[in-house]
C-alpha cells in the first residue's frame, strides 16, 4: 500500500499568518494516464472531511484562494496563506492513484 | 445539491455483521462513483471500497474478505456490508461521491460502535 507521511504533525499559527503542509508518498503518485491523484481535506471540529485540492494544485468550488497546491511524483505541499479562524482543523492528504486508495494521519492546525 | 446521507446501526455486537445504507441525491450513481471510508476516533481515515458508476466494485485488500458493496439506482443507494466486527472497527463510517481520482463530497457520517 502507498503510505502516506504527513509533517508536522501539529501547526501553530498566529491569525493572517502563513503555513505549510508536506506530504510526502512511499511510491510515486503519477498515475498511467499521466495525472497525479494527490488531494487535501480538512476536517473542522465534529464535521465530515471536506475536499480542498484536487489533482495536486486543483482548488475545490468555493475554496478560498489563500490555500494552494504544488508538488511533484512523491513530494506534495498545501500552503495556507492570510490564516482565519475557519481555517483551524486537521489537514489530511490522501491518494486516489493506486488501491486501495489512502489518507496520511493529518496535521492538526491550532491558534498560536 | 449533491447529498450523501448515511444510515445504519449505532451498536453492532463483536462477530456480527453491520449493515449501512448510503442514500444520495443532486447526482445519479450511474454517472459518479460511491466509496465508503471509515475514520477511527483521532486517526486518518481508510478507504474500504467503491461502487463504480459502471455497477462494478473495488475493495481495500485488507477489507476484502469481509466486505461487499452493492447498490440500489433505482433508490438511489449504495449499500455496504462487512462481516465478523471487532472493536478496532469501531469509528465513523462516511459514504464519499468519486471523481477526478478525488473524493468531492462527503457524507455527515455515521458513528459504529462494536461492544457487546
Amino acid at each position: 500500500d502507498v503510505v502516506m507521511t504527513q509533517t508536522p504533525v501539529s501547526l501553530s499559527v498566529s491569525l493572517g499568518g502563513q503555513v505549510s503542509i508536506s506530504c510526502r508518498s512511499s511510491q510515486s503518485l503519477v498515475h498511467n494516464n499521466g495525472n497525479t491523484y494527490l488531494s487535501w481535506y480538512l476536517q473542522k471540529p465534529g464535521q465530515s472531511p471536506q475536499l480542498l485540492i484536487y489533482k495536486v494544485s486543483n482548488r475545490f468550488s468555493g475554496i478560498s484562494d489563500r490555500f494552494s497546491g504544488s508538488g511533484s511524483g512523491t513530494d506534495f505541499t498545501l500552503k495556507i496563506s492570510r490564516v482565519e479562524p475557519d481555517d483551524l482543523g486537521v489537514y489530511y492528504c490522501g491518494q486516489g492513484t493506486q488501491y486501495p486508495n489512502t489518507f496520511g494521519a493529518g496535521t492538526k492546525l491550532e491558534l498560536k | 445539491q449533491v447529498q450523501l446521507k448515511e444510515s445504519g446501526p449505532g451498536l453492532v455486537q463483536p462477530s456480527e455483521t453491520l449493515s449501512l445504507t448510503c442514500t444520495v441525491s443532486g447526482f445519479s450513481l450511474t454517472s459518479y462513483s460511491v466509496s465508503w471510508v471509515r475514520q477511527p476516533s483521532g486517526k486518518g481515515p481508510e478507504w474500504m471500497g467503491r461502487m463504480w458508476y459502471d455497477g462494478d466494485t473495488a475493495y481495500n485488500s485488507a477489507l476484502k474478505s469481509r466486505l461487499s458493496i452493492s447498490r440500489d439506482t433505482s433508490k438511489n443507494q449504495v449499500f455496504l456490508k462487512m462481516n465478523s466486527l471487532q472493536t478496532d472497527d469501531t469509528g465513523t463510517y462516511y459514504c464519499t461521491r468519486d471523481t477526478m481520482g478525488t473524493r468531492d463530497y462527503w457524507g455527515q457520517g455515521v458513528m459504529v460502535t462494536v461492544s457487546s
